[in-house]
């Protein structure tokens, strides 16, 4: 069974610059996750789907985020325009709503803005 | 506010047994998860407990106890390629909240 796919690995972009991110999640997995972790920290959520639908962006910050899922399976992450700050690796997970929520990562995207 | 405190580093030798320690206080409670994250790549999944006890999967082994907001994982008989950061998360409802993680180094 293939796992989380993400693309690109790597990024590397001016401030103010757009750029965005895409995640494949596990067939099946009804529910994909957007985390953005800061070195030396644990991840932190950003939005979470169910199918198509954004159930939580809470911590999205939407004045320069913004994400989709069509057709529920397939999402992008972008950022426009990007800010120091935002040099980080994005993570895409998946999960099937199974007894344990458990969640499946992905290798994730790590974006550097200089 | 949602709080999760895990020591920042850890040490041990090729062969020790190393404990974890994270304890919590968040707004609900729905499980605890620990994931394993080598640098520079996903966290991956290592055990899940939701209710009080040990769980005891091969060389690793988590406990939780839900009244006093505390788990641990217990790594046994460490190995070179056990180098990596742990991490705990709480599950409260559909999100998971993870703490900022553990960096074991397993010294030769």
């Amino acid at each position: 069974e293939a796992g989380v796919v993400q693309s690109p690995r790597y990024k590397i972009i001016e401030k103010k610059q757009p750029v965005a991110f895409w995640c494949n999640p596990i067939s099946g997995h009804n529910t994909l996750y957007w985390y953005r972790q800061n070195l030396g920290q644990g991840p932190e959520l950003l939005i979470r789907y169910e199918n198509e639908e954004a159930v939580d962006d809470s911590q999205l910050p939407k004045d320069r985020f913004s994400a989709e899922r069509l057709k529920g399976v397939d999402s992008t992450l972008k950022i426009q325009p990007a800010e120091l700050g935002d040099s980080a690796v994005y993570l895409c997970a998946s999960s099937d709503r199974g007894e344990s929520y458990e969640q499946y990562f992905g290798p994730g995207t790590r974006l550097t803005v200089t | 506010g949602q709080n999760i405190d895990q020591p920042t580093e850890m040490t041990a030798t090729e062969g020790a047994i190393v404990q974890i320690n994270c304890t919590y206080q968040t707004s609900g409670f729905n499980g605890l998860f620990w994931y394993q994250q080598h640098a520079g790549e996903a966290p991956t999944f290592l055990s899940y407990n939701v209710l009080d006890g040990l769980e005891e999967k091969g060389r690793f082994s988590s406990f939780l106890s839900r009244s006093k907001g505390y788990s641990y994982l217990l790594l046994k008989e460490l190995q070179m390629k056990d180098s990596a950061s742990y991490l705990c998360a709480v599950r409260v409802w559909d999100k998971l909240i993870f703490g900022t993680g553990t960096r074991l180094q397993v010294f030769p």
